[in-house]
């Protein structure tokens, strides 16, 4: 069993589609980041969300972090091929020095 | 400029050869990892150093070595490799926060390591 549990595992849609891709624990985390990763490449870092109930925006994604900080959304507006990855949550714990992923979301966004 | 790199890039080796990948970061990080990711993607820390000090080794068999010479490297090196060696190793570093802000990692581009 994973500490992170993210779903849907694997997310086939049409450009303009919304989705939703979601990032949930029983334990309670310092911050949680979302990451996104390229064939080839390494995760690249898109946001992270500290304050429990908190709402970030980037461009067309928005990242939520849960009030009790135990979970995260991360939605997309209006998909574009260029979406198209693999969506990788991470929590932080409290001492700071280690970071827990979930299982990803490969999200494939079809033209 | 490559803020973390990692060589090779792909290593195909055969059972029971002994291998090592190499990474440095150039952003002045004081926190070093490794993680494998296997075929699933699932990506997993097996270490992590804080100034050249092991801080993280997460279950991970002796035949994985890392060795930190300074902060802004940190090797592996795998003795009697195995098939379930296979994955791609990632390298990352980061700057250590006070608790609750950031501790965002910088990622390498991958070492595809093959076993046959």
């Amino acid at each position: 069993t994973q500490l992170l549990e993210q779903s849907p595992q694997f997310l086939s849609i049409q450009e303009g589609e919304n989705l939703t891709v979601y990032c949930n624990s029983s334990s309670v985390f310092s911050s949680l980041q979302w990451y996104r990763q390229e064939p080839g490449e390494g995760p690249v870092l898109l946001v992270t969300v500290v304050t429990g109930g908190e709402v970030k925006k980037l461009k067309r994604l928005t990242f939520q972090f849960g009030d009790a900080r135990k979970d995260s959304s991360l939605h997309i507006t209006a998909a574009q091929p260029g979406d198209t990855g693999l969506y990788l949550c991470a929590a932080l714990n409290f001492a700071g020095n280690m970071l827990t992923f979930g299982g990803g979301t490969r999200l494939m966004v079809k033209p | 400029d490559t803020a973390v790199s990692q060589t090779p890039k792909y290593l195909v080796t055969q059972m029971g050869n002994d291998k090592s990948i190499k990474c440095e970061q150039n952003l002045g990080h004081d926190t070093m990892y490794w993680y494998k990711q296997d075929s699933k993607k699932f990506l997993k820390i097996m270490f992590s150093y804080n100034n050249k000090e092991l801080i993280i080794n997460e279950t991970v068999p002796n035949r994985f070595s890392p060795k930190s010479p300074d902060k802004a490297h940190l090797n592996l090196h795998i003795n009697s490799l195995e098939l379930g060696d296979s994955a791609v190793y990632f390298c990352a570093s980061s700057q250590r926060r006070p608790r609750g802000q950031g501790g965002e990692q910088y990622f390498g581009p991958g070492t595809r390591l093959t076993v046959t």
